[in-house]
């Protein structure tokens, strides 16, 4: 198994524009996660999906962000318009049932 | 919120000693799980301890889990250079459906 996998590993853009981050979940896995991570804050839960749909969205920022799942091998974590405060490395994780998760790489995402 | 608050936030030992490393949290849990992460990688997990366990084991690690005080501990024994990284505790809180919150971390630096 390759793992979690998230694309891109790294992003620079300029403040403004949409932003679309990756994730390719771990097969058979039925939970999926989205964190962030800055040195202010630390790990945060932005939102995560059980078997595609999603059950708590309470930590996204605000309506500039947005995640999707349309099936069980992808999902999506969209910035639009991103903002200088954005930047932070985005994981995503997944588990099965209430088990361990397994992490991503991450993106680096750097908004100018 | 916050559930899981690690501490110190930060050790600093010699290879060969051991390490502890403290985490507080605030709801009844399912689970308590570390995990390690080495600078400018991705969580990987280290060991999971359910509710009704007071002490786990796995090689050079060994966790406890005291319900009454909301409180677990990780014990790094005979330490090694290679050891350096943050850990971080993670609570799936009971009646929830598996979203895993994590606390700040403890950054650990083994010195050889």
């Amino acid at each position: 198994d390759a793992g979690v996998i998230q694309s891109p590993r790294h992003e620079v853009t300029e403040m403004g524009q949409e932003v679309t981050l990756r994730c390719k979940p771990i097969s058979g896995h039925d939970y999926l996660f989205w964190y962030r991570q800055t040195m202010m804050r630390g790990l945060e839960l932005l939102i995560y999906f059980n078997n595609n749909v999603p059950i708590d969205d309470s930590g996204m920022p605000e309506d500039r962000f947005s995640a999707k799942m349309p099936n069980a091998s992808f999902s999506t974590l969209k910035i639009q318009p991103s903002e200088p405060r954005d930047s932070a490395v985005y994981f995503c994780a997944s588990s099965f049932s209430r088990g361990s998760a397994a992490f991503g790489p991450g993106t680096r995402l750097t908004v100018t | 919120s916050q559930q899981g608050e690690e501490d110190p936030q930060a050790l600093s030992i010699q290879e060969g000693e051991n390490a502890t490393m403290n985490c507080s949290y605030k709801t009844s849990i399912n689970n308590l799980q570390w995990y390690r992460q080495n600078s400018g990688r991705g969580l990987v997990h280290l060991i999971l301890i359910r509710s009704n366990e007071r002490e786990k084991h796995s090689g050079r690690l060994r966790v406890t889990l005291d319900t009454s005080k909301k409180s677990s501990s990780l014990l790094i024994t005979a330490s090694r250079a290679a050891d350096t990284a943050s850990y971080f505790c993670a609570t799936a809180a009971r009646g929830s459906q598996g979203n895993l919150i994590f606390g700040k971390g403890t950054k650990l630096s083994v010195k050889p």
